[in-house]
C-alpha cells in the first residue's frame, strides 16, 4: 500500500505568515492527492483535490502544487480561522491513505 | 445541499459487532457520479480510510480491516451502512461517512463529510 508522510508534524505561525506544508508519497501517485482541513471537534473539510484544484468556496489564499511523490499545500497569508490540522490523502488507487497530519497553531 | 448523518450505538462491547448507518439527504445515493465511504479517527489521532461502496454494491476495503468489515447500501432508504466485527478498544474512534466524488481521469475526493459519531468500545 501507499504510505503518506507529512512535514512538519506541527508548526507555529502568526496571522499574515506564509505557511507551507509538505506531503510525500511512498511511490508516484501522479496528481492523485487531496488536502483537507480539520478543526477540533469538526469533520475534515476538502480544500484541494487533484493536487492543485481549489474546491469551490475555499479561499484563494490556499493553493496546492506537486506531482509524482512530492506535494505542497501553501497558505499565502494565514488568517485566524486557518489554525487547524491539515491532512493529505492519496487517491491513486482504490486503497486510500491519509498522511499523519500537520497541526498549525498560533505563535 | 447534500448532507450526510451517521447514526448508531455510541457504546459497543469488546468482541461484538459495531453497526453504523449513514443517511444521505439532499441528493440520491444512486447517482452514478459518486461512491460513498467510511473513515475513522481514534481520539487524538489521524484519519484512517475504512472502505468505499458504489450504489451497485461494489466495495473496496482497507486491507488492514478487510476481514472484519462489511459495507452495504440500501438505495430505497438512501442509506449505506458499516459493520465492523470482533471489535476491541483499538476500534474506539469517531466514525465519519462521506461522499466520494469522481472526476475525469478518476480523480477522487471525499466531500462532504458527515459530522461524525464517537463509538467507544468498552465493557
Amino acid at each position: 500500500d501507499i504510505q503518506m508522510t507529512q512535514s512538519p508534524s506541527s508548526l507555529s505561525a502568526s496571522v499574515g505568515d506564509r505557511v507551507t506544508i509538505t506531503c510525500r508519497a511512498s511511490q508516484s501517485i501522479s496528481s492523485y492527492l487531496n488536502w483537507y482541513q480539520q478543526k477540533p471537534g469538526k469533520a475534515p473539510k476538502l480544500l484541494i483535490y487533484a493536487a492543485s484544484s481549489l474546491q469551490s468556496g475555499v479561499p484563494s489564499r490556499f493553493s496546492g502544487s506537486g506531482s509524482g511523490t512530492d506535494f505542497t499545500l501553501t497558505i499565502s497569508s494565514l488568517q485566524p480561522e486557518d489554525f487547524a490540522t491539515y491532512y493529505c490523502q492519496q487517491s491513486y488507487n482504490t486503497q486510500f491513505t491519509f498522511g499523519p497530519g500537520t497541526n498549525v497553531d498560533i505563535k | 445541499q447534500l448532507q450526510l448523518q451517521e447514526s448508531g450505538p455510541g457504546l459497543v462491547k469488546p468482541s461484538e459487532t459495531l453497526s453504523l448507518t449513514c443517511t444521505v439527504s439532499g441528493g440520491s445515493i444512486s447517482s452514478s457520479s459518486y461512491y460513498w465511504g467510511w473513515i475513522r479517527q481514534p481520539p487524538g489521532k489521524g484519519l484512517e480510510w475504512i472502505g468505499t461502496i458504489y450504489y451497485s454494491g461494489s466495495t473496496y476495503y482497507n486491507p488492514s480491516l478487510k476481514s472484519r468489515v462489511t459495507i452495504s447500501v440500501d438505495t430505497s432508504k438512501n442509506q449505506f451502512s458499516l459493520r465492523l466485527s470482533s471489535v476491541t478498544a483499538a476500534d474506539t474512534a469517531v466514525y465519519y461517512c462521506g461522499r466520494l466524488g469522481i472526476s475525469a481521469y478518476y480523480y477522487k475526493w471525499f466531500d462532504p463529510w458527515g459530522q461524525g459519531i464517537l463509538v467507544t468500545v468498552s465493557s
